[in-house]
């Protein structure tokens, strides 16, 4: 069901930036990328989503590629508590399909 | 506000045994989503609720069946358990228009012995 691929783990040193990348090679002209966090022991946390332009909150942006066939969800500058399972999801109305993830460790 | 709450936190059952979860969305929120999250499947959708209506639904077995109150409160059951039911169960709300951002809650640790 899961549509997105994304690396199983990734590494970052604290306070720099991070790119985690995602593969969405079969997104439809309509279907949202939205990003989601899962620290331990709690349930996914909403990060960001877009359609088409690149996207930023306060917790970070979202980078979309002009074909849509990819994003890039970038942290800033990581802190300790980014530490988590990153998901990245193709959602189609109300549909969301959840990947594996990308376990993020942020290395002081 | 208050976030999505779920009960109970924990729960040990016996093979053959039924069980009830629950879920409190968000005030205001008409939709609540349902989802098992196990080490080696990650995070699978079970189904989805709007109004009180199933308005999508994932594989699973019919075993798996849920629904949600006039109050937008939904229930989770789950009939003659299996060892391989053993999960997390993460309840997820929403305002329901089309690319509503999700927000979970904690969940509920099934153990089946």
């Amino acid at each position: 069901d899961a549509k997105t691929t994304q690396p199983n783990s990734m590494e970052s040193n604290e306070e720099e930036p991070v790119h985690l990348p995602c593969n969405h090679s079969t997104i439809s002209g309509t279907d949202y990328i939205h990003w989601y966090r899962q620290l331990p022991s709690q349930g996914p946390e909403y990060v960001i989503h877009g359609l088409t332009s690149n996207v930023n909150n306060r917790m970070a942006s979202l980078a979309i590629a002009e074909d849509r066939k990819s994003s890039t969800l970038i942290l800033h500058r990581a802190t300790l508590r980014d530490a988590a399972v990153y998901y990245c999801i193709e959602v189609t109305g109300n549909q969301f399909y959840f990947g594996t993830g990308t376990s993020l460790t942020v290395i002081p | 506000k208050a976030g999505v709450t779920q009960t109970p936190r924990y729960l040990i059952k016996t093979r053959g045994q039924q069980v009830t979860l629950s879920c409190s969305p968000i005030s205001g929120h008409r939709s609540v989503s349902w989802y098992q999250q196990t080490p080696g499947q990650g995070l699978q959708f079970l189904f989805e609720y709007f109004s009180e209506t199933q308005r999508n639904k994932g594989n699973f077995p019919g075993r798996f069946s849920g629904r949600q109150f006039s109050n937008s409160r939904s229930e989770m059951n789950v009939s003659t358990l299996e060892l391989g039911d053993s999960a997390l169960y993460l309840c997820a709300s929403s305002l329901g228009a089309d690319n509503s951002p999700l927000h979970f809650g904690n969940g509920t640790r099934l153990t089946v012995t």
